[in-house]
């Protein structure tokens, strides 16, 4: 069974830090992603990585980076941290299209509930 | 842009009822859908897909979807609702750019089971 791991499922910082947020899947998927999750938004991409050292912006990059050194691990870093940033982060993975090019289903970690004071 | 609109962010229900949650889709390519549940404190979980095989599709938990091209229509139903249904569910549909491999997801709606 795939499982997704975000290393915290509770954290508090304050304005101005720059926050670490760690995802590790153990299934060998391409892709990554990262989502923030606010009520009555659903879920807004920030980013996509679709392979070691790739990435992509998503809807809402602005003051968000990621990192992805290794294809299990996905970082996202809050480079100097706001009070707009605080809410539920959600990190999943992906294999590649089937050999149909049918896309494949995400699976998402428990999430990371951010705040920020 | 792909997008979807689920209809009713709150939706109740009793034991028993039928439960049906809505979602309408834009896509600017053959879409693949996606209902995804989520659990009280918990990440998203899926619940059925559709790629173009079959326009009922049937999920976990004794849920089903129809695609209806249409009406542009991919809603989520199942016969009888259980106290263990409430949850928020999320539509979703697959990205028409970057390999297909990110989705846009819905606003999500939340299901109220009543005893």
């Amino acid at each position: 069974d795939v499982k997704v791991t975000q290393s915290s499922r509770y954290l508090v910082k304050r304005t101005g830090e720059k926050v670490f947020l760690e995802c590790v899947q153990d299934m060998d998927h391409e892709n990554m992603f990262w989502y923030r999750q606010d009520p009555g938004l659903g879920l807004r991409l920030i980013y996509f990585s679709y392979d070691v050292k790739m990435k992509e912006k998503g809807d809402i990059p602005e003051g968000y980076s990621v990192s992805r050194e290794k294809k299990e691990r996905f970082s996202l870093i809050l480079e100097s941290a706001s009070t707009n940033q605080t809410s539920m982060y959600l990190c999943a993975s992906s294999p590649s299209p089937d050999r149909g090019g049918h896309s494949q289903p995400q699976h998402f970690g428990d999430g990371t509930r951010l705040s920020i004071l | 842009a792909q997008s979807v609109t689920q209809l009713g962010s709150h939706v109740s229900v009793s034991e028993g009822a039928l439960v049906l949650l809505r979602c309408n889709y834009s896509s600017s390519v053959p879409p693949y859908l996606f209902w995804y549940v989520q659990y009280p404190n918990q990440g998203l979980q899926l619940l059925l897909k559709y790629t173009s095989a079959a326009t009922l599709v049937k999920g976990i938990n004794g849920f089903e979807a129809e695609f209806k091209k249409s009406e542009t229509s991919f809603h989520l139903t199942k016969p009888s609702a259980h106290m263990s249904d409430a949850a928020e569910y999320f539509c979703a549909v697959r990205g028409d750019s970057g390999g297909y491999q990110k989705v846009t997801f819905g606003t999500g709606t939340k299901l109220q089971v009543i005893p």
